[in-house]
């Protein structure tokens, strides 16, 4: 089982729908990060947070650290948007864990 | 435009071919890292750079050989391969090599081995 799970694998929405994509971790954590791989492989930051809330444009990322889950919402999705999405923890030891991502196809 | 930039973005090799690949990074940064992703399965950290001293290698068998020359140019030396080494190799930079900190990858280099 991996350190850090995401929910669902695989997630096709429509053009404009509201979309969660879920991240759970079993370690102590410093903090938490998004990430987007579009096709052809490259990877961007989206956030990183180690309590609360960030938000950027239509994403937003909320953290419960008691509950050891965080969660990556987007609003008003469009097919730009679909990319693969993943989660990665800073263990205690200072050890960065990915999840296996989450694809995500926007249709129109 | 993340500021990394690798190359080849492809490559097909043979199990006995030498081929290298490169990583530049324009941002200034101190850390730079070398991960694998392969189909279905978290990246996963090969080599840390940090002020162009080798901080962690994660038992990467010796047919990979990182060097950083200086703090913006990260390479991956690659020979006799296997066709398991097959994947999408990630190159990223962070600021201090803190694992709290943000990173910045490459587009990566497709590699397949025949």
């Amino acid at each position: 089982k991996n350190e850090v799970e995401q929910s669902p694998q695989n997630l096709t929405a429509q053009e404009g729908e509201f979309i969660t994509i879920n991240c759970s971790y079993s370690v102590g954590i410093s903090a938490l990060h998004w990430l987007q791989q579009h096709p052809g492989g490259g990877i961007v930051s989206l956030f990183m947070l180690s309590s609360g809330k960030k938000k950027h444009g239509r994403l937003i990322a909320t953290i419960n650290i008691q509950e050891k889950h965080s969660s990556l919402h987007i609003t008003a999705s469009h097919p730009r948007d679909s990319a693969v999405y993943i989660c990665a923890v800073t263990g205690t030891a200072s050890k960065l864990t990915f999840g296996t991502g989450t694809r995500l196809q926007v249709t129109l | 435009e993340t500021g990394v930039t690798q190359t080849p973005r492809h490559l097909v090799m043979g199990m006995t071919n030498k081929k290298s690949l490169k990583c530049e990074q324009h941002l200034g940064h101190n850390a730079m890292y070398w991960y694998k992703q392969s189909a279905k399965k978290p990246l996963e950290l090969m080599f840390v750079y940090n002020f162009k001293e080798q901080t962690e290698n994660n038992s990467v068998p010796s047919r990979f050989s990182p060097e950083c020359p200086n703090s913006s140019h990260l390479f991956l030396h690659l020979h006799t391969l296997q066709p398991e080494d097959s994947a999408l190799y990630l190159c990223a930079s962070s600021q201090r090599g803190a694992t709290n900190e943000k990173l910045f990858f490459g587009s990566g280099t497709q590699l397949s081995v025949l």
